[in-house]
């Protein structure tokens, strides 16, 4: 298994600017993920953090908007940018360790743009 | 290509009456499934998942869901609700076709009455 964490855990911004949220998992995995979560929505997955290389980014999201980095085996970083109120969102961390096959979820980051 | 349907937005029981949240999917690949549940405002835990393994899954918390191909479903049951099962629960398909691909359903919200 894996533990997951997030900060921050909730922010509010400014329409226009951007956040960077953390995701740091307790030991090395495979694969990390980026999840949006809508107001009473289902989970939209955003991009598939790869070590050392450029995400894979899902139809409808792009790397401008949500550049994510992912350094090593335990910590990735996705950024929000020039936010707008439609970002207003629960953005959730994942990752998967090897011979799993099931995704291991963080907190989440309640993010509200005003 | 997968998707992943879950029948009911929402689902009503008594407290001590049975469970059942139903789940259809349809994958390209061998698929693995999961139930998830999401408390609110906390993350996502596991339920149970299925892997070609055992067909009928068990979970914790006296979850429990049983794999059908030929109806291509895996629905989620209880043999008795409790207050605190009151959470929204995803049902995953994910598999594997060049990268490991995940799908959410939309989410089903258990409501337990006393």
């Amino acid at each position: 298994s894996a533990v997951i964490s997030q900060k921050p855990s909730r922010d509010i911004c400014q329409r226009g600017t951007s956040l960077t949220i953390q995701c740091q998992v307790d030991s090395q995995v495979t694969m990390m993920f980026w999840y949006r979560q809508q107001p009473g929505q289902s989970l939209t997955l955003i991009a598939t953090a790869n070590q050392g290389s450029e995400a894979t980014y899902e139809s409808g999201f792009v790397i401008d908007k949500f550049p994510i980095s992912r350094p090593n085996l335990t910590f990735s970083t996705l950024t929000v940018s020039n936010m707008s109120p439609e970002d207003s969102s629960i953005y959730l961390c994942s990752a998967l360790t090897s011979g799993q096959v099931e995704q291991y979820f963080g907190p989440g980051t309640r993010l509200t743009v005003t | 290509a997968q998707s992943v349907t879950q029948l009911d937005s929402h689902v009503s029981v008594s407290e001590g009456t049975p469970v059942l949240l139903r789940c259809n999917y349809s994958s390209s690949y061998s698929p693995s499934l999961f139930w998830y549940v999401q408390h609110p405002n906390k993350g996502l835990q596991l339920l149970l998942k299925y892997t070609s393994a055992a067909t009928l899954v068990k979970g914790i918390n006296g979850f429990e869901a049983e794999f059908k191909k030929s109806e291509t479903s895996f629905h989620l049951t209880k043999p008795s609700a409790h207050m605190s099962d009151a959470a929204e629960y995803f049902c995953v398909v994910s598999g594997w076709g060049g990268s490991y691909i995940p799908t959410f359903g939309r989410g089903t919200s258990l409501i337990v009455h006393p």
